[in-house]
């Protein structure tokens, strides 16, 4: 399953809002997981099952969706936020990544 | 508090077989729930799976990598291991080691801090 991101990258201000886009090829119904990746970090899992906020994860991050359209919205862009996210579908196997958006200071 | 934490070379010859090893802290590794997944990201690209292992040796490895690929888990050393043969400039890469959850959502929750693998001559 082919998962494809958009944008690749923006720019924001902090307090702005930021929404995120993931596609899947075909329908993965809610089976899927947002990272945050800092540069020169693993990544860390924020959201699960498309809506379901991991433990210690800021309020301002959510995420939606179901079937092929995915997204990830944070409310009030923070400093500690400009980051690389990715999603990753685990609806079938092989686990698929998208390619990243990477969101940076405007 | 559970930690991953990857090692091997830096540097492999094109051709040859990158070894990596991650050893486990914080958690069981024969946990029931949890696996134990590899993955990677090339420079500038996104991240890629390419294989998990459970700790009763079971195995699940990305079509891209298959006939390349072997990982392997010691218990008793609380790690498990990946190795990759026949290297080529294509598998320089940040890797990666992480848990991979168990269940429903078989997503990675813990990551280790990943090492950089160059294949180059």
């Amino acid at each position: 399953i082919q998962m494809t991101q958009s944008p690749s990258a923006l720019s924001t201000s902090v307090g702005g809002r930021v929404t995120i886009t993931c596609r899947a090829s075909q329908s993965i119904h809610r089976w899927l997981a947002w990272y945050q990746q800092k540069p020169g970090r693993a990544p860390k899992l924020l959201i699960y099952e498309a809506s379901n906020l991991e433990g210690g994860v800021p309020s301002r991050f959510s995420g939606s969706g179901s079937g092929t359209e995915f997204t990830l919205t944070i409310s009030s862009l923070q400093p500690d936020d400009f980051a690389t996210y990715h999603c990753q579908q685990y609806n079938a196997y092989p686990w698929t990544f998208g390619q990243g958006t990477k969101v940076e200071v405007k | 508090h559970l930690q991953l934490q990857a090692s091997g070379p830096g540097l492999v010859k094109p051709s040859e077989t990158l070894s990596l090893t991650c050893i486990v802290s914080g958690d069981s590794i024969s946990s029931n729930y949890y696996y134990w997944g590899w993955i990677r990201q090339p420079p500038e690209k996104g991240l890629e799976w390419i294989g998990t292992i459970y700790y009763d040796g079971t195995t699940y490895y990305n079509p891209s990598v298959k006939s390349r690929l072997t990982i392997s888990v010691d218990a008793s050393k609380s790690q498990f291991s990946l190795r990759l043969t026949s290297v080529t400039a294509a598998d320089t890469a940040v890797y990666f080691c992480a848990r991979h959850r168990g269940g429903y959502n078989e997503l990675f929750d813990s990551w280790g801090q990943g090492t950089l693998v160059t294949v180059s001559s």
